[in-house]
């Protein structure tokens, strides 16, 4: 029934693992992104993907690194966890790129880095 | 460069009518957005209108649109306690479908 899903909603872990969140869509949307929320709820784009393609790429250390297996699915897997990283994660989609569609997000992820 | 701007708070007594307001700098902005964000939960697609529209209706909402000042604002009319939330105002741009959002206003509705 939900539309964009978040996996796992809590993620608390310690400084220098690695960890991943995944994420799913079942509305067939083409376009899916991640977007970093941070302790003053500022969202900030980090990635997108359209058909299995990365289209953009913020200036977002090398430690995260985004994977789309296919259209439903975008995971984000994070080396080298930093207490920075701490924040609330959003995973989103939209029919289409280029600014003609809204986006609908999922209910994010809050990792904690201790 | 892109930014949106949004003042941060807003408090109204349940039954009036709240304004938030939003600049944005991108001109070529195909869309402007309203989410809106309970405590705990994602963002939530509230409204958004096309860029040669000044005003869109739905409902409570009302959606203003001044392209020449780059200003958007949100009304809703009969504001309850459920309205409650944090609002963000979000641009379009880079041409993917990129938002570029504000920093989101937190309304406080009381009674």
């Amino acid at each position: 029934d939900t539309a964009v899903s978040q996996t796992p909603k809590y993620l608390v872990t310690q400084m220098g693992n690695d960890k991943s969140i995944k994420c799913e869509q079942n509305l067939g949307h083409d376009t899916m992104y991640w977007y970093k929320q941070d302790s003053k709820k500022f969202l900030k784009i980090m990635f997108s993907y359209n058909n299995k393609e990365l289209i953009i790429n913020e200036t977002v250390p090398n430690r995260f690194s985004p994977k789309s297996p296919d259209k439903a699915h975008l995971n984000l897997h994070i080396n080298s966890l930093e207490l920075g990283d701490s924040a609330v994660y959003f995973c989103a989609s939209s029919q289409e790129p280029g600014g003609n569609s809204p986006l609908h997000f999922g209910n994010g992820t809050r990792l904690t880095v201790t | 460069g892109e930014d949106v701007e949004q003042s941060l708070f807003l408090s109204v007594r349940e039954g009036d009518s709240s304004v938030i307001n939003c600049t944005y700098t991108d001109s070529s902005s195909t869309y402007l957005y309203w989410y809106k964000q309970e405590p705990g939960a994602g963002l939530q697609l509230l409204t958004y209108i096309f860029s040669n529209m000044d005003m869109k209706q739905d409902q409570r909402l009302t959606v203003l649109l001044n392209k020449k000042d780059k200003h958007l604002s949100l009304r809703i009319a009969d504001t309850q306690t459920g309205d409650s939330a944090i609002y963000f105002c979000a641009e379009t741009s880079g041409g993917y479908n990129k938002l570029i959002f504000g920093a989101g206003t937190r309304l406080a509705v009381h009674p």
